[in-house]
């Protein structure tokens, strides 16, 4: 069945320096959505990409989608303590209504 | 409501017992996810419901776990002679009419341990 890879499955880094993590597919994706879980709390959707080569920013965050839709990344420029949390990619799976989850990448700052 | 809401948020129980969670969506959203997030884990899916029908119940991990959903509304997951493997953050997720291209919501969650 369908499968989104992400890596590195945890990064530790010193706030100030920058953060990538990557999400792969073994299918085309028709879009992917990325998701923030802090700790303790619950997934909280960031951004959706629909085009091939798109970027989006926001603020220190950069999300791209490749050219052939199965791979995507999500970049942090300067983290900041309050970036800490896991961070999840999903595409559709097989079906209309399900999106497949990669296994997110856990991000944790030294202050 | 203002968003997705679970309840209880956190459940202690002994094995072997029934315990059930309850979800209640964003208002007018047709489609409602279960997912099941064990310590450090990605999300599992479980079921999904269109409505009150659950056209996906692939997730469900055995037969002891059910679901349903009522009034196109609230929803609640209920597991049967819970096992310590059972232990994990069942979280629920609604959209507006399901499409995979939409946003789900998610609920805080019910952090279930199993004794």
């Amino acid at each position: 069945g369908q499968q989104v890879m992400q890596i590195p499955q945890y990064q530790h880094v010193q706030e100030g320096e920058d953060f990538t993590t990557y999400c792969n597919s073994s299918t085309t994706l028709s879009n992917i959505q990325w998701y923030k879980q802090r700790p303790g709390g619950h997934p909280v959707f960031l951004i959706q990409l629909v085009k091939s080569g798109e970027v989006k920013k926001q603020k220190r965050l950069t999300f791209q989608f490749g050219e052939a839709k199965k791979n995507s990344s999500l970049h942090i420029t300067a983290t900041q303590t309050t970036d800490v949390g896991t961070y999840f990619c999903a595409g559709p799976g097989d079906s209309s209504y399900k999106l497949i989850f990669g296994s997110g990448t856990r991000l944790l700052v030294r202050p | 409501g203002a968003g997705v809401s679970q309840s209880p948020s956190n459940k202690v129980t002994e094995k072997g017992k029934d315990v059930e969670l309850r979800c209640d969506p964003i208002s007018g959203h047709t489609a409602l996810y279960w997912y099941r997030q064990s310590l450090g884990q990605g999300l599992e899916f479980l079921i999904y419901f269109q409505g009150n029908s659950a056209p996906d119940k692939s997730g469900l991990p055995s037969d002891r776990f059910s679901a349903e959903r009522t009034g196109g509304s609230v929803s609640t997951l209920t597991i049967q002679r819970t096992q310590q493997e059972d232990s994990a953050v069942y979280l629920c997720a609604s959209s507006p009419t399901g499409i995979a291209f939409e946003t789900q919501y998610f609920g805080p969650g019910t952090r279930l341990l199993v004794l």
